[in-house]
Formats: structure tokens, C-alpha cells, sequence
């Protein structure tokens, strides 16, 4: 069965620091891809950074980096210099190559930035 | 930048009537989805859309339950006679490709309120 798992149903972060969201996932699919996806108070989601289980590199996207650890079966979310625009629930999601494209996703995490 | 819309953003109904939700994906993408979430809760998969028929539904899909891409452009999301617990917002979703680094892009969602 495939499942992903945010243990962090909310966070605090003061602005300008960075911030870690944590993400679990477990599947038998050897070809797999995790999303993130950031959900403002307006209900959008957000699209934020791909990690594919393959790649060689931890992906990067601006101030979003994602900590990749195969073998623990972890995928965080890091954001650094954290804004107050920041502040949103954050999903993590998984999708695999024996599926239909569909995203399985976690519970959430709110992230709220302090000033 | 090319985005998916949905149409209403918010629509209520009454229990047992019928409901259709509007959604125009990207142009150029092949692979369609919704997703719904309940209020505070995660996003949970209802079905994904390929080469006009459904290619994967969850149990949540139930007969009640039916998309149609009609034409080139919309795909629909069609509750035949809504409940109470339907009430949730519901997003659609596209991609270009079923798996690999192609983004799947959510549009903004509308929001179902069933009195």
C-alpha cells in the first residue's frame, strides 16, 4: 500500500529563519515521484518543488529545498529565510509509475511565520 | 502562464439535487483528475481521466459519481443527487504526462456546500 505521512500538524518559524517539514512515505514501486504543494488560507494549491526517486540530486527550487533520504524513506520539505507569506499548510504527496498519475497525499502541516 | 480554471468557485445545493462541476485543464495536457477536501481535512484522490475514460477511481467514487469530458476543452465532475458529507471543496487537476517530472497543476478548486 502506498502512504505518506506528516507527523506535524503544525509548526512555528520566526521570520528569516529556516524551517523543516517533515514527510514519510512507504511504497514497494522501485519508480516513484513526491510533491509538494503549499495551501494559503484561500484554498489553492500551490505547487512547490518534485523530488523523483531516481534523481541524483536533491531537488532545489528558489528558497524551497527538498532533504531526500532513500533509504529512511523521508522526503522534508526545507524552506529557507522564511517569509510571512509563508505561512499556509503544506502537503506532501506521492505519486508512482504503476499508478495513474494520482497523488496520494498527507495529512498536512500549518506552518505559521512569526514576525 | 497556462493554468487550470474551474467554474463555480463556490455552488450551493440543496440535499438530493444534482450538481455539476466545471473544469477547463491545460491545454496541452493529456491527463485529468479531481480530488475533493473536506474541511481542515487532506486531499483525498476521486478519479483520474485518460483518452475519455476513467482510468482509475477511488471507493470514495461511488455511482453517484460521474465525469464527462464533453468537449476538446471542459471536464466535469457530476454528483447525481448530493448529501450532506458531499459538502467539501473540490479541486481538478492536469498533467501532461501520467508520471515523471510533469507538474500536476491543481486549479483553484470550488467549494460545494450541500444544505
Amino acid at each position: 500500500a502506498q502512504k505518506i505521512t506528516q507527523t506535524q500538524p503544525g509548526m512555528f518559524v520566526q521570520e528569516k529563519e529556516a524551517v523543516t517539514l517533515d514527510c514519510t512515505y512507504d511504497t514497494s514501486d522501485p519508480s516513484y515521484g513526491l510533491f509538494w504543494y503549499k495551501q494559503p488560507s484561500s484554498g489553492e494549491m500551490i505547487f512547490l518543488i518534485y523530488q523523483g526517486s531516481y534523481d541524483q540530486q536533491n531537488a532545489t527550487e528558489g528558497r524551497y529545498s527538498l532533504n531526500f533520504q532513500k533509504a529512511r524513506k523521508s522526503a522534508n520539505l526545507v524552506i529557507s529565510a522564511s517569509q510571512l507569506g509563508d505561512s499556509a499548510m503544506y502537503f506532501c504527496a506521492l505519486t508512482t509509475s504503476g499508478n495513474t498519475g494520482k497523488l496520494i497525499f498527507g495529512q498536512g502541516t500549518t506552518l505559521q511565520v512569526k514576525p | 502562464e497556462p493554468e487550470v480554471t474551474q467554474t463555480p468557485s463556490h455552488q450551493v445545493t440543496q440535499m438530493g439535487q444534482e450538481v455539476i462541476l466545471r473544469c477547463v485543464p491545460i491545454s496541452n495536457h493529456l491527463y485529468f483528475y479531481w480530488y475533493r477536501q473536506i474541511l481542515g481535512q487532506k486531499v483525498e484522490f476521486l478519479v483520474s481521466f485518460y483518452n475519455n475514460e476513467i482510468s482509475e477511481k477511488s471507493e470514495i467514487f461511488d455511482d453517484q459519481f460521474s465525469v464527462e469530458r464533453p468537449d476538446g476543452s471542459n471536464f466535469t465532475l457530476k454528483i447525481r443527487s448530493t448529501k450532506l458529507e458531499d459538502s467539501a471543496m473540490y479541486f481538478c487537476a492536469s498533467r501532461r504526462a501520467s508520471y515523471g517530472t510533469d507538474t500536476q497543476y491543481f486549479g483553484p478548486g470550488t467549494r460545494l456546500t450541500v444544505l
